[in-house]
């Protein structure tokens, strides 16, 4: 069974903290994705990953950066956390290929106080 | 206009009644369809691929639409268990799955 495992379920952190969401996935796919979701919006995609080292923007990525060093291992980071980045974050995995599924992570809460 | 549009709902069944979700997208040159189901604080999970010529899985058939652009999903005798969110995810030659915001199912006893 493919897993896509996120380092945190729940996450409290301080505005302007500097904070890492790590995912890790174990079936060697190319293509990795942060979304956030939020009640109404739907997913949103922050970053996406086709290839190590590589990482394009998505739909809303500002106030957010990312690292992937190793083709196993996305990292979405928020330089400076505010409250409106208080979200559920899911993280995504697939092969690439037209017809591949993607796969998520259990998601982490992030709540910015 | 959103590139993929679904109605939220909720649509609100009792048991054994037959639901069908339509989902519209906007890029005519999308290549692959999807189905996936999302539990109340749970990550989507893949339900369904749709194919050109329908596809059928128990309960559960998808369609695709080419010419109205459209897919859509018809669960036959609803269960309590398939109380969830259904997300309609549409992909053309990007990288990039693109996700409606979900249509939300109650089925009641």
């Amino acid at each position: 069974d493919v897993k896509v495992t996120q380092s945190s379920r729940y996450l409290v952190k301080r505005t302007g903290e500097k904070v890492f969401l790590e995912c890790v996935q174990d079936m060697d796919h190319e293509n990795m994705f942060w979304y956030r979701q939020d009640p109404g919006l739907g997913l949103r995609l922050i970053y996406f990953s086709y290839d190590v080292k590589m990482k394009e923007k998505g739909d809303i990525p500002e106030g957010y950066s990312v690292s992937r060093e190793k083709k196993e291992r996305f990292s979405l980071i928020l330089e400076s956390a505010s409250t409106n980045q208080t979200s559920m974050y899911l993280c995504a995995s697939r092969e690439s290929g037209t017809n591949t599924e993607a796969f998520f992570g259990q998601g982490t809460r992030l709540t910015v106080v | 206009r959103k590139e993929v549009e679904q109605d939220p709902g909720p649509f609100n069944v009792p048991e054994g009644a037959t639901v069908a979700f339509n989902c519209t997208y906007s890029n005519s040159a999308s290549q692959s369809f999807f189905w996936y189901r999302q539990d109340c604080r749970k990550e989507p999970k893949l339900l369904m691929s749709v194919y050109s010529s329908g596809n059928e899985d128990g309960r559960f058939t998808a369609q695709l639409n080419r010419a109205s652009q459209y897919i859509s999903l018809l669960i036959r005798d609803s269960k309590l268990s398939d109380s969830a969110t259904y997300l309609c995810v549409v992909k053309g030659g990007s990288y990039i799955p693109t996700f409606g915001r979900g249509t939300s199912l109650i089925v009641h006893p």
